[in-house]
């Protein structure tokens, strides 16, 4: 069946780099999109990114400076990279992707930004 | 990037009323090539992750009560739940998908009275 599942550093220091990593299963990444969405404490839902099937990407354009979101197709990985991170990038962060009408997200990765 | 406007940002209702959320964007989400609306309704829990429930704007995920109902086109859409149940106090959110970046509205939060 179909699983995404969010890994990463549960705390990172201000101006440092996140790396997170979203592994699939269950499908081919070479076939469907997969999206990046974070969520802020206690606030919304923020888009943050999509690597296509075909691997071109697009950007949230207020993170669009900070963030990079790459793939290993062989891996079943797609990777977020966001640098010079702040406090307020503190949240949850979600890897979600759609297959026809079903939609599928994982369970998110909460990540802190503190010193 | 389009810009979605959602309200009221809460709600206090008794079970068993019917409750509507407004969801406007800032230009038409409707795509003349096969006239659908690309808008989505997400349902979030305390600590859960997003659960779609409408798609193209007025049809159900595949599970989902048929109390939940979208409507609307171009850039004013309605989620409307009937007789609200107690399972349904979550956070709902409206999504387009038109075009990137796919912007989120801010999110109604829907509580008991």
């Amino acid at each position: 069946q179909v699983q995404l599942t969010e890994s990463g550093p549960g705390l990172v220091h201000p101006s440092e780099t996140l790396s997170l990593t979203c592994t699939v299963s269950g499908f081919s990444l070479t076939g469907y999109s997969v999206y990046w969405v974070r969520q802020p404490s206690g606030k919304g839902l923020e888009w943050m990114g999509r690597m296509r099937y075909n691997g071109d990407t697009s950007y949230n354009s207020a993170l669009k400076s900070r963030l990079s979101i790459s793939r290993d197709t062989s891996k079943n990985q797609v990777f977020l990279k966001m640098n010079s991170l702040q406090t307020d990038d503190t949240g949850t962060y979600y890897c979600t992707a759609t297959m026809g009408i079903r939609n599928y997200w994982g369970q998110g990765v909460m990540v802190t930004v503190s010193s | 990037d389009i810009v979605m406007t959602q309200s009221p940002s809460s709600l206090a209702v008794s079970a068993g009323e019917t409750v509507t959320i407004n969801c406007k964007s800032s230009q038409s989400l409707l795509y003349s090539g096969n006239q659908k609306n690309y808008l989505a309704w997400y349902q979030q829990k305390p600590g859960q992750s997003p659960k779609l429930l409408i798609y193209w704007a007025s049809t159900r995920q595949s599970g989902v009560p048929d109390r939940f109902i979208g409507s609307g086109s171009g850039t004013d859409f309605t989620l409307t739940i009937s007789s609200v149940q107690a399972e349904d106090l979550a956070i709902y959110y409206c999504q387009q998908y038109y075009d990137t970046p796919y912007t989120f509205g801010a999110g109604t939060k829907l509580e008991l009275k």
